[in-house]
């Protein structure tokens, strides 16, 4: 069946540093990737997502390329501020289905 | 638009109770769904709909019921409350696979859930 595997964390970073969280996929066929924000207290929201390989997504400073070859889709944000800090959750879809896998999320504190 | 809505936020059960809780959503989506969070282990489908009488299990459904009378509600059911069932529980809705289809998920602000 389908997975994701996403890094542990927590992930913690001063503000201005590169991030990068690592997310890895299995899918039987040609998935839709996303990447969700969990902020405190809060439900999940969607903060970017791609649907087809080489696509990258971007919202609010973040990137994220959909690479097929190594079925991956890292996020990446150049500069991180305290108001990032928030649980990421990487996702997939399979086309056609509303069904979603998500991985186990992981936390980001940014220090000031 | 409210967007997707739950109620209570909160809630304290004992072992062996039962309670509803509720879900809303205002975007006429016909895809609604159930998730448990749980730490270090993500958000699990506790059960979905793809539309007005149509549910289906996900991957946790044991001691939940859901029903789905109309498009807009989607109720889920805890039968008799175990302690395993401690957890935040989310709803989440999408469009589904009619027109206007889009895979984003829009999901509720949850509710905190303990059993004792």
């Amino acid at each position: 069946g389908d997975s994701v595997t996403q890094m542990e964390g927590p992930v913690t970073l001063s503000e201005e540093a590169f991030l990068t969280i690592n997310c890895t996929y299995t899918a039987t066929g040609y998935p839709s990737l996303f990447w969700y924000v969990q902020y405190p207290g809060e439900g999940l929201q969607l903060l970017l997502k791609a649907t087809k390989a080489d696509d990258k997504g971007s919202n609010k400073g973040f990137e994220a390329t959909y690479r097929k070859e190594t079925t991956s889709f890292h996020l990446e944000k150049g500069s991180v501020q305290v108001s990032d800090s928030a649980v990421y959750f990487c996702a997939l879809s399979e086309r056609g289905y509303q069904k979603v896998t998500f991985g186990t999320g992981t936390k980001l504190q940014v220090i000031p | 638009n409210a967007g997707v809505t739950q109620t209570p936020k909160f809630q304290v059960l004992k072992t062996g109770q039962s309670m509803t809780l509720q879900c809303a959503q205002d975007m006429n989506h016909e895809y609604m769904s159930w998730y448990r969070q749980d730490p270090g282990m993500g958000l699990r489908l506790i059960h979905y709909s793809v539309g007005a009488g149509i549910t289906d299990q996900g991957e946790v459904p044991n001691g939940y019921n859901v029903s789905r009378s109309t498009t807009e509600d989607f109720p889920l059911r805890l039968l008799s409350a175990a302690p395993s069932q401690t957890s935040v529980y989310f709803c989440a809705s999408s469009t589904g696979t009619g027109p206007g289809y889009t895979d984003t998920q829009y999901f509720g602000p949850g509710t905190r859930l303990t059993v004792l």
